[in-house]
């Protein structure tokens, strides 16, 4: 199956922006989708598509894509911002509509 | 509301089966294909399966494949995953999650997640 490979860890200072990043082969042909996810508690689709946010989730989030690569950016980080965030994509090897994750990032909010 | 609500997990031995089922309301279940995602703990999602919205299409990850089945009862609104010849390694919360129409892999909702326990 394909990767999706993410930097373990980032932070942020409160109030500034940060990109988290995804990388892999997939991203050439699909988007990404991204998901936050807070501890004890089930992933939230922040963003999917060139850069939609579903209903609820605030402006400070947007999503963009370049090559192999996917960026989530958080304009304006929040405390309540810190969690784990994990991209995916459609699996681009063999695997019919499969689907592949990458190994999250966890956002420290400073 | 859209819900979705896992239930079936629970402590099983090495080599044994389970079936987790994930009971949907308030959408019409039978428009949207289901994934199973899994995360072992501490560890970070994993997809396990999806099903399109008819049932007649099944994906399976490589590490499960052979040994567990997805399947959805539409009459019901209910998922299934059936998980036989369990490992160690398939230790985790198995969550049920629903793809956006037109999109397979984007997962609009989630459930609260079944904990799986393989262990002697």
């Amino acid at each position: 199956s394909s990767e999706l490979t993410q930097d373990p860890a980032v932070s942020v200072a409160l109030g500034q922006t940060v990109r988290i990043t995804c990388q892999g082969d997939s991203l050439r042909s699909y988007y990404a989708s991204w998901y936050q996810q807070k501890p004890g508690q089930a992933p939230v689709l922040v963003i999917y598509g060139k850069n939609n946010r579903p209903s609820g989730i605030p402006d400070r989030f947007s999503g963009s894509s370049s090559g192999n690569t996917a960026s989530l950016t958080i304009t304006g980080a929040q405390a309540e911002d810190e969690a784990d965030y994990y991209c995916n994509s459609r699996d681009s090897s063999g695997n019919h509509l499969g689907v592949v994750f990458g190994g999250g990032t966890k956002l420290t909010v400073l | 509301e859209v819900q979705l609500v896992e239930s079936g997990g629970g402590l099983v031995q090495p080599g044994g089966s389970l079936r987790l089922s994930c009971a949907a309301s308030g959408f019409t279940f039978s428009s949207y294909w289901m994934h199973w995602v899994r995360q072992a703990p501490g560890k970070g999602l994993v997809w396990v399966s999806r099903i399109n919205s008819d049932g007649s299409s099944t994906s399976y990850a490589d590490s499960v494949k052979g040994r567990f089945t997805i399947s959805r009862d539409n009459a019901k609104n209910t998922l299934y995953l059936q998980m036989n010849s369990l490992r160690a390694e398939d230790t985790a919360v198995y969550y049920c999650a629903r793809a956006t129409p037109g999109v397979e892999y984007y997962f609009d909702y989630w459930g609260q997640g079944t904990l799986v326990t393989v262990s002697s």
